[in-house]
This record gives C-alpha cells, sequence and structure tokens, in this order.
C-alpha cells in the first residue's frame, strides 16, 4: 500500500492567522490532491499538483495556496485563516502504474478549526 | 466535465437485508469508476473499481457494482448487510485520458449514508 501521512491530525488555529498542513508520501506518485470535506457537501477539490512545481486549482481553491517543492511532500496553506476554513482535510494521492489507474489513496484527514 | 450524482442522502436497511446504492455519472468519454467507503472517523477506503471488461466488479467486503454504460450507472450492492457496514459511501469519477496529462483528478459524489438497524 502507498504510504501517506498527514499532519497535523488536528489544529485549532485563531482567525486570521496563516495554517500550514503537510502530506507526505513514500512512493513517488505523481499525483497529489488536497480535499476539504464538509457536511452535505462531500469532498470538495481544493488544489491539485501533477509534478513538483506543477499544481493548478479545483473549485474551491479560494483562500488557499500550495507547494510542491520534492515529489513526497505537499503543503496546503491558508493564508489567513476563517471561520468558513474550519473543516475536514484530506491528502489523496493517484496511484497510477503504466495506464493502469488503481485510485485514490487517501491520509486520515486533518480535523482543523478556526475560531 | 464529469459530474457524480448519488441520488440518496440517507438510507436505512435493516441487518441482512439487501443493499442497494445508486450513483449516476456524466462523462463524455469511457469512465473509470469507483467506490469508496469511510467509516465515522476516519479516511476514505477504496471499496472497488470499474476499469473495463466485465460490467460486473467484485470488491472488497461482499460488495459488488454494476457498470451500465446506457443508463450511466454505476450502483453498488450488497446481499446481506452486516451492521459494520454503517458507513458513509462515496462514488467518483475519472479518466486517464491523457497520459501523463496535467488535468487527472476524480470527482466525487456527495456521499450516502448509511444506517444499519439491528
Amino acid at each position: 500500500d502507498a504510504g501517506i501521512t498527514q499532519s497535523p491530525r488536528h489544529k485549532v488555529t485563531e482567525t486570521g492567522t496563516p495554517v500550514t498542513l503537510r502530506c507526505h508520501q513514500t512512493e513517488n506518485h505523481r499525483y497529489m490532491y488536497w480535499y476539504r470535506q464538509d457536511p452535505g457537501h462531500g469532498l470538495r477539490l481544493i488544489h491539485y499538483s501533477y509534478g513538483v512545481k506543477d499544481t493548478d486549482k479545483g473549485e474551491v481553491s479560494d483562500g488557499y495556496s500550495v507547494s510542491r517543492s520534492k515529489t513526497e511532500d505537499f503543503l496546503l496553506t491558508l493564508e489567513s485563516a476563517t471561520s468558513s476554513q474550519t473543516s475536514v482535510y484530506f491528502c489523496a494521492i493517484s496511484v497510477i502504474l503504466g495506464r493502469r489507474d488503481y485510485g485514490y489513496t487517501f491520509g486520515s484527514g486533518t480535523r482543523l478549526t478556526v475560531v | 466535465a464529469q459530474s457524480v450524482t448519488q441520488p440518496d442522502i440517507h438510507i436505512t436497511v435493516s441487518e441482512g437485508a439487501s443493499l442497494e446504492l445508486r450513483c449516476n455519472y456524466s462523462y463524455g468519454a469511457t469512465p473509470y469508476l469507483f467506490w469508496y467507503v469511510q467509516s465515522p472517523g476516519q479516511g476514505l477506503q477504496l471499496l472497488l473499481k470499474y476499469f473495463s471488461g466485465d460490467t460486473l466488479v467484485q470488491g472488497i467486503k461482499g460488495f459488488e457494482a454494476e457498470f451500465k454504460r446506457s443508463q450511466s450507472s454505476f450502483n453498488l450492492r450488497k446481499p446481506s448487510v452486516h451492521w459494520s457496514d454503517a458507513a458513509e459511501y462515496f462514488c467518483a469519477v475519472g479518466a486517464l485520458w491523457n497520459s501523463g496529462g496535467s488535468n487527472y483528478k476524480l470527482t466525487f459524489g456527495k456521499g450516502t449514508l448509511l444506517t444499519v438497524n439491528p
């Protein structure tokens, strides 16, 4: 199984402060993703990466930025946290071998509370 | 643009009863289809996937799903539900239409919450 870890697992932060979430993978998969999960909305894509320094926006990217300076790490930054960004954040990697897609492997999630 | 609809937000079944969770997708090419399960407080786990070939696919935990192109559906089934199946289930669609492409991502439905009564 692909190794993927998220840190921190839980965080409480104040409105207006910057926050960075980290996603780390151990198997050099090309594609990495950040989703947020909220009741009634399912999973919504924030940003994704298709290679080192190659990133693109998802459907709910406002207020978020990402960086990927090396294959194994994908960082999500909330520039100035707001209460609407209270959510559970999931990182995922896409396991693609050859032309076969084996789906995503998800991290365990980060529960972020903005007070 | 690809999209996924899970018409049922919440389903309740009795333990031992059969289960069918619905999923309809919209995609302009042959899709790759997935079902994921999420137990409370946990991440998402892959149940099964469809790429091509046999339209009935088997997954873990006794689940199966059938791809019906004419109906744009990929419904998840289980003949006899166990209390441990209580969870939220997500259908997803994607396609590696461009090997090495920059735009590859899965689109998820909003989920169906399954409650199992004893």
